[in-house]
């Protein structure tokens, strides 16, 4: 069975500065990895995913995420934050050997202060 | 449509009446998915369905709760003898064909039982 840890409930950065909201994850065959993004008073939406490939993935709004198989991590960066970042971020995986079921993670808040 | 269409929007319910929840999913979209967020946790997955296969139902957290799917269009999912620890954000989503793609989520169902 798969799973997926965020160890921050909140991560906290100033504006301009890099942010990384972190993402472990446990499968038993190759892991589909996904992030989401949950602004407030909007539904979930798709940021980014690694399937195969490079190990850095490149998303929506400069988000990017660097996939480490020795680490099992698939952690969310971006270089310079903005204050309209602030949000709920969510890591899922899918085990790629089979099934479509997919597993979130509790979610990290993000805060940007100006 | 052009995104995934939940209904109702808000529904309040008392404790012990059955409540039916329904997503309207992209068109092609062949997989659907269902997942609850309770206030301050992450996505608990529910069910999902992917084309005429079986559904995986093993998110399902009592036998009050079930799905239908026909084909791929519209689903329900139905909350029997509805109890206040059912309270919840209900999340539907779907996907193309494919394993290695994103979810498109809709708006969700905040239910409410009291």
């Amino acid at each position: 069975a798969q799973s997926v840890a965020q160890p921050e409930d909140q991560v906290n950065v100033a504006e301009g500065n890099p942010l990384t909201v972190k993402c472990t994850y446990s499968v038993s065959g190759n892991p589909y990895l996904f992030w989401y993004v949950q602004y407030p008073n909007r539904g979930l939406q798709f940021l980014l995913k690694y399937i195969t490939g490079d190990n850095l993935v490149k998303g929506s709004y400069g988000f990017e995420a660097e996939f480490n198989k020795s680490q099992t991590s698939f952690h969310l960066k971006k270089p310079s934050a903005l204050v309209s970042d602030s949000a709920l971020y969510f890591c899922a995986v899918r085990d790629g050997g089979g099934g479509f079921k997919t597993i979130f993670g509790a979610g990290t808040r993000l805060f940007v202060k100006a | 449509g052009a995104g995934v269409s939940q209904s109702p929007s808000n529904k309040v319910t008392e404790k012990g009446k059955d409540v039916e929840l329904r997503c309207d999913p992209i068109s092609g979209h062949t997989a659907l998915y269902w997942y609850r967020q309770s206030l301050g946790q992450g996505l608990e997955f529910l069910i999902y369905f992917q084309g005429n296969s079986a559904p995986d139902k093993s998110g399902l957290p009592s036998d009050r709760f079930s799905a239908e799917r026909t084909g791929e269009s519209v689903s329900t999912l139905t909350i029997q003898r509805t109890q206040q620890e059912d309270s919840a954000v209900y999340l539907c989503a779907s996907s193309p064909p494919g394993a290695a793609r994103g979810y498109t989520f809709g708006s969700g169902t905040r239910l409410t039982v009291v």
